[in-house]
């Protein structure tokens, strides 16, 4: 079936750095892509809807200038989480449709720890 | 606004157990579709189940079924005979999409511990 490949699995950085964390298709093209959030015992919520060839499409709330979504290809996203703080620290996911829109894929999901 | 509520948080049962997670939803779409994911403890989510609003039956794959009520908006799972593998988070999610992919909807999740 079809795999999407989130990386990094887990990543610690310091307070007021940048993280990317990038979501492959592997064997398959995604022309969109979403970003979640999910906080400790929390559900996932969409941040954003990552298109290819245009810019993201953001969630309310949600600070497209801090969360930067790239999607450069169409087996790849990026997320990138600028000037992080440590209220940023949450698991990240991604998915993406297959090319016959009948099912969503997800990622492994990236922890993000910032100190 | 679409709503899903999973009522439990938190469900212990020792292994060989039949065990129940409940779902209930909102929505004011005449066509939507129920989802069922696993969050293993490595952290990925693995699909279950697809359901849209037209198909009432219940659908049993293995070990898993699941009720589907329209009436009562209800789209509850059941595992029998658990075992240590579905030790898990189970999300139930509503989305307007077949794919899941756009706008969905995740409850809060259940976890689910089976003790051997």
């Amino acid at each position: 079936g079809a795999v999407v490949s989130q990386h990094p699995s887990r990543v610690i950085c310091k307070s007021g750095t940048s993280v990317k964390i990038e979501c492959r298709s592997l064997d398959f093209q995604a022309t969109t892509m979403f970003w979640y959030r999910q906080f400790p015992k929390q559900s996932l919520m969409l941040m954003a809807t990552s298109n290819e060839g245009s810019k993201a499409t953001y969630e309310q709330g949600v600070e497209k200038d801090k969360f930067l979504i790239n999607h450069a290809s169409l087996t790849l996203s990026t997320l990138t989480v600028t000037s992080a703080h440590p209220e940023d620290s949450s698991f990240y996911i991604c998915s993406a449709p297959d090319q016959m829109n009948t099912e969503a894929f997800f990622g492994q999901g990236t922890r993000l720890t910032v100190v | 606004a679409q709503k899903v509520t999973q009522a439990q948080t938190e469900i212990s049962v020792v292994e060989k157990e039949d065990v129940t997670l409940d779902c209930v939803y909102e929505t004011r779409d005449t066509t939507y579709y129920l989802f069922w994911y696993k969050q293993p403890p490595s952290g990925e989510l693995v699909f279950l189940i697809r359901r849209n609003s037209f198909d009432e039956q219940n659908e049993i794959s293995g070990r898993y079924s699941w009720n589907f009520q329209k009436s009562t908006s209800s789209f509850n799972f059941t595992i029998t005979a658990s075992q240590v593998v579905d030790s898990a988070v189970y999300f139930c999610a509503l989305s307007d999409d077949p794919t899941g992919a756009n706008n969905l909807f995740f409850g809060t999740g259940t976890r689910l511990t089976v003790i051997p």
